[in-house]
């Protein structure tokens, strides 16, 4: 149980167009969703938290007019990268977690972008 | 905001020998302190967590330390195997299901 898939797993798109990136929670239904971003060999950086019909909560330095992030449904949360740039390419991971007291975040596989 | 400390950076054991990875977290309301592994392109994965009530936690190869007072926590594997290679996180949240803050990894590799 508590399978989180990620589309696409890899995407390759030119300087200044937009690619959206989907988040599913398979067998749960997530109330919340975190999206990470991850550049080679560093570590997880928190971008935005999503819960399910309320705006998304981004973290510092972040740009919401960049990173539009959708939690549209209890198994699905989009993040639209807009007007994407070469500094853009990275690793994106989302997490979910469900009702309840669980700690417990299940991590997607990511998606690799990479902006040309 | 919460700061998540972690060291070494990089750690090369020997196979058999024991592996410690430790961490420094700066909010003293985290409650809730998981570790992944993550290898290569791949997602992280939960390997062990512990709570602010429990001192340590064990499972099989691996066990986790925490030091709510100095606000550290440490995770030890036992009995290395090559396959123990990858990167380790730490990681540390307030609450059920909150945020994690992730320490900035240690690259693990396992010499045959």
């Amino acid at each position: 149980g508590a399978v989180v898939s990620q589309h696409p797993s890899w995407v390759i798109c030119k300087s200044g167009t937009s690619v959206k990136i989907e988040c599913r929670s398979l067998d749960f239904q997530a109330t919340t969703m975190f999206w990470y971003r991850q550049f080679p060999k560093q570590s997880l950086m928190l971008m935005a938290t999503s819960n399910e019909g309320s705006k998304a909560t981004y973290e510092q330095g972040v740009e919401k007019d960049k990173f539009l992030i959708n939690h549209a449904s209890l198994t699905l949360s989009t993040l639209t990268v807009t007007s994407a740039h070469p500094e853009d390419s990275s690793f994106y991971i989302c997490s979910a977690r469900g009702r309840g007291a669980s700690y417990e975040q299940y991590f997607g596989p990511g998606t690799r972008l990479t902006v040309t | 905001g919460e700061n998540v400390e972690q060291h070494p950076s990089t750690l090369s054991v020997q196979e058999g020998d024991s592996a410690v990875i430790k961490c420094t977290y700066s909010d003293s309301a985290s409650n809730y302190f998981p570790w992944y592994k993550q290898e290569l392109g791949k997602r992280p994965q939960l390997i062990i967590d512990i709570r602010s009530n429990v001192g340590e936690k064990k499972d099989q190869r691996i066990a986790v330390t925490l030091n709510k007072t100095a606000k550290h926590f440490s995770l030890h594997i036992t009995e290395t195997q090559p396959e123990d290679s990858a990167v380790y996180f730490c990681a540390a949240s307030r609450a059920a299901g909150n945020k994690l803050t992730f320490g900035g990894g240690t690259r693990v590799l396992v010499k045959p």
